[in-house]
């Protein structure tokens, strides 16, 4: 593909319900990452994967929040019983992750985003 | 854990003006990267400079890393409109190409014309 894809682009639920959130990553990517944006504000950290390691889930603010990577390529972001505060753009990158490369040149390749709605 | 800031949070100018946003780290870095999104879009890649006290220039933009590589800098020469934008700086401690890239807290720039 062109680059990294998000879907849906736009989401509103009813505080409550579970969304499921979809990313696809530029193919041959190893490296994959969401983050959360808050209107004005910077780049949450929320979680990162890396080939076939474990994936760092340091930065999911809470236990309804969890993603996986399905054969080192889509990913889907799940948060469970949304809350008025998860309203946000949730973007997603990857990157080559060249191993060992000197210099380590590793450009993220973002996404649109989705953007988050709980009423 | 690694923490990258980075100063002014917002920065106002008047067009034709110079803007200077500063990325500093908590720890040595090997090598920082620099990110342009633009409003209500997402962050693009601008640069990645690698070595100590490197300077890189894309026309009117310079960028620079600190000798000591924990800190660094994104200078924009007689600003347009179309600079308008939030920079955001992003920083790997190893080589290591798997290592999980740190952003900085972001600097945004709105411009007067």
């Amino acid at each position: 593909g062109a680059g990294v894809s998000q879907s849906p682009s736009n989401k509103v639920t009813e505080k409550g319900k579970d969304v499921e959130l979809r990313c696809d990553p530029i193919s041959g990517h190893t490296a994959l990452y969401w983050y959360r944006q808050s209107l004005g504000q910077g780049l949450e950290f929320l979680i990162y994967f890396q080939g076939n390691s474990a994936p760092d889930k340091s930065g999911l603010p809470s236990d309804r929040f969890s993603a996986e990577r399905t054969g080192g390529s889509v990913s889907t972001l799940t948060i469970q019983r949304t809350q008025q505060e998860d309203s946000a753009v949730y973007l997603c990158a990857s990157s080559l992750a060249q191993l060992g490369l000197a210099g380590g040149f590793n450009e993220q390749f973002f996404g649109p985003g989705t953007r988050l709605t709980v009423l | 854990g690694q923490q990258v800031m980075q100063i002014p949070q917002y920065q106002h100018v008047q067009e034709g003006e110079d803007f200077t946003t500063y990325c500093n780290s908590s720890t040595t870095l090997s090598n920082i990267q620099w990110y342009k999104q633009r409003p209500g879009g997402h962050p693009v890649f601008l640069i990645q400079l690698v070595k100590s006290g490197e300077v890189k220039k894309q026309k009117r933009l310079t960028f620079q890393f600190g000798e000591a590589k924990k800190n660094s800098s994104l200078h924009i020469t007689a600003t347009q409109t179309t600079d308008v934008g939030t920079y955001f700086c992003a920083g790997q401690i190893s080589n290591f190409g798997n290592e999980k890239l740190t952003f900085g807290t972001g600097t945004r720039l709105t411009i007067i014309p």
